[in-house]
């Protein structure tokens, strides 16, 4: 079967760091992608993790355990322009790069 | 500019009526895909095509239908069949390879029906 687990809600204030883990099991994994989604808005996509180890990307990073079915976003410098969803979506090239998306995180950043 | 769209923004409808919602890309994209979101929750896939005239049901495909005459369009039409289809609708695109996965996603459609 497929699982995926995120926390439902993190809150930080603004100049933290936050760190919102992704644990999965799905089949066809080829990678560990996250998105990032403002109330309202359209998911825009913000890394892709093929490999083991941290990619970064400006303020945002993520990493990637295949042998443990883990991932994180890591979230440097917050602003308060990043509170929004943040979901992390296992998937890739197996069925047209078909990803599953959880119920994502809710990142509240607080003045 | 290269984006995907999607027409319209809101759409109401009376319960029992078909719907259709558009969805179109010129990012030259081989794979899109339809996706419902309800409020405080994630995605799920609806349909999602691999190529022209081709496509396969996602996770909860019941009440749905899509087409794929072209390679830049990828309607999805919600029947009378689905038993609560006022949602947030959501199409992407994608390019996917061995190392890389993005989806882009247009901004949305959001039925109510009434």
């Amino acid at each position: 079967g497929q699982s995926l687990e995120q926390p439902s809600e993190v809150t930080a204030v603004e100049g933290a760091i936050v760190q919102i883990n992704c644990t999965y099991q799905t089949s066809g994994f080829y990678g560990l992608s996250w998105y990032q989604q403002h109330d309202g808005g359209a998911p825009t996509f913000l890394s892709y993790n093929a490999l083991d180890g941290l990619e970064e990307t400006g303020r945002f990073s993520s990493f990637l355990s295949r042998s443990d079915s883990y991932g994180y976003l890591l979230l440097q410098e917050l602003q308060m322009k990043d509170s929004a969803s943040y979901f992390c979506a296992p998937g890739g090239q197996t069925n047209a790069g078909k990803s599953t998306f959880g119920d994502g995180t809710t990142l509240t950043v607080k003045p | 500019d290269g984006g995907i769209t999607q027409s319209p923004k809101y759409l109401f409808r009376k319960e029992g009526q078909n719907v259709t919602l558009s969805c179109e890309q010129n990012l030259n994209h081989d794979a899109m895909y339809w996706y419902r979101q309800d409020p405080g929750q994630g995605l799920r896939l609806i349909y999602y095509s691999q190529i022209v005239n081709d496509f396969q049901k996602g996770d909860i495909a019941e009440g749905y239908s899509v087409s794929r005459e072209k390679k830049e369009s990828f309607p999805l039409t919600v029947t009378s069949a689905q038993k609560n289809p006022t949602a947030f609708y959501l199409c992407a695109s994608g390019t996917y390879t061995l190392s890389y996965n993005e989806q882009f996603f247009g901004p949305g459609t959001r039925l109510t029906v009434l």
